[in-house]
């Protein structure tokens, strides 16, 4: 079956340094989506990619699809402990959109 | 706040029971999934139901099973409860006409499930 690994597992980092997590599928996906979940919280919506080679921002944060559709990246710029948490990246496979794999998560803590 | 309720917050019980997890989506939303987060792991996708009616299964074992009912509210049964069946359970719904996987994802809050 499908598999999306995510790296690295964890990750430290000084405030204001930046932060890059991977995530890679063994499949095509349709689409991808990425998803932040604070210590105790729930997952929470950040971004949805869609065409190849997609690029997208949100203020400090950079969304990356790549050209073939299996993998995606998220860029932070100058992190603040309000980043800490785990990011997962999510996606259906491609022409299978109904079943959702989530990546393994990279859980990053800011050192204030 | 996603505007996705669970109910209960928290869960414990025995090897062998059986429990129900609901769920109730943000309003007017029709898919319904569910998910497991063991500790410090990812999230499994077990079920999708939308608009009622089952429409992809993840990782989901023989013993859970869900359902969606008419007012959209949806519930997870799991049975033949084991040590390894703790975890957190999560309930998400999203908007959309299909039940295609290109709609944003509420997560609710999670009911976590102790089995002792």
């Amino acid at each position: 079956g499908q598999q999306v690994m995510q790296i690295p597992q964890y990750q430290h980092v000084q405030e204001g340094e930046d932060f890059t997590t991977y995530c890679n599928s063994s499949t095509t996906l349709s689409n991808i989506q990425w998803y932040k979940q604070r210590p105790g919280g729930h997952p929470v919506f950040l971004i949805q990619l869609v065409k190849s080679g997609e690029v997208k921002k949100q203020k400090r944060l950079t969304f990356q699809f790549g050209e073939a559709k299996k993998n995606s990246s998220l860029h932070i710029t100058a992190t603040q402990t309000t980043d800490v948490g785990t990011y997962f990246c999510a996606g259906p496979e491609s022409g299978g959109y109904q079943k959702v794999t989530f990546g393994t998560g990279t859980k990053l803590q800011v050192i204030p | 706040d996603s505007g996705v309720t669970q109910t209960p917050k928290h869960l414990i019980t025995a090897t062998g029971q059986r429990v129900t997890l609901r769920c109730s989506p943000r309003s007017g939303d029709l898919s319904v999934y569910w998910y497991q987060q063991s500790l410090d792991q990812g999230l499994q996708f077990l079920i999708q139901y939308y608009n009622g009616e089952e429409r992809a299964k993840g990782n989901i074992l023989e013993r859970f099973s869900a359902q969606q009912f008419p007012d959209l509210h949806s519930e997870l049964n799991l049975s033949s409860l084991e040590l390894g069946d703790s975890a957190l359970y999560f309930c998400a719904s999203s908007a959309g006409r299909t039940n295609a996987f290109y709609n944003e994802q509420f997560f609710g809050p999670g009911t976590r499930l102790t089995v002792l």
